[in-house]
């Protein structure tokens, strides 16, 4: 996860907002991914956003992309408990090889 | 119904034995790899194996040594196991390497601790 950086750990109240932040260094990706990882579970593919968008929307879900600054964000609305998780972006490169960020461990009080 | 599916979950073993991981997908998918999560929850991509060509991360030691009957199938076997060889790893399938967008497919990770 050199590559690609996220923060280490997020805390917030159930009810408000998350947003998870991540960097990347390939500026050729073509797509972007975030991964949640629940514990003792694999790697859950949440949603994505391909290169020439700034912004997707998901339900509950919003990617926001500046590809000048190569910055990527997740923001889950109304957040539960069950929205604890690890979250992984991901950039992809050439063959569908993805790098990981190091994950971002959110914690969602009650 | 699992799509991705690794077995053992749990592997304990001593230092210098060799061991394998196996690993099977049932989505038809073409493309196949092995992850390594370290215990700071760090993935890196060990190997990428599309049925036509095995990629190999040259950081991999080639103690590990990836085997592939069939296109659904793609196991890990690893010799004269080191105690940094403990990490949880994961397999995950693809439809197409080749594709634009190919998100890949996880299963739930095989914890191996080494002795």
């Amino acid at each position: 996860g050199e590559d690609v950086e996220q923060s280490l750990f997020l805390s917030v109240r159930e009810g408000d907002s998350s947003v998870i932040n991540c960097t990347y260094t390939d500026s050729s990706s073509t797509y972007l991914y975030w991964y949640k990882q629940e514990p003792g579970a694999g790697l859950q593919l949440l949603t994505y956003i391909f290169s020439n968008m700034d912004m997707k929307q998901d339900q509950r879900l919003t990617v926001l992309l500046n590809k000048k600054d190569k910055h990527l964000s997740l923001r889950i609305a109304d957040t539960q408990t069950g929205d604890s998780a690890i979250y992984f972006c991901a950039e992809r490169h050439a063959g569908n090889m993805l790098t990981f960020g190091g994950g971002t461990r959110l914690m969602v009080k009650p | 119904d699992t799509a991705v599916s690794q077995t053992p979950k749990y592997l304990v073993t001593q230092m210098g034995n060799d061991k394998s991981i196996k690993c099977e997908q049932n989505l038809g998918h073409d493309t196949m790899y092995w992850y390594k999560q370290d215990s700071k929850k760090f993935l890196k991509i060990m190997f990428s194996y599309n049925n036509k060509e095995l990629i190999i991360n040259e950081t991999v030691p080639n103690r590990f040594s990836p085997k592939s009957p069939d296109k659904a199938h793609l196991n890990l076997h690893i010799n004269s196991l080191e105690l940094g060889d403990s990490a949880v790893y994961f397999c995950a399938s693809s439809q197409d390497s080749t594709r634009v967008n190919s998100p890949l497919h996880f299963g739930n990770g095989t914890r191996l601790t080494v002795t």
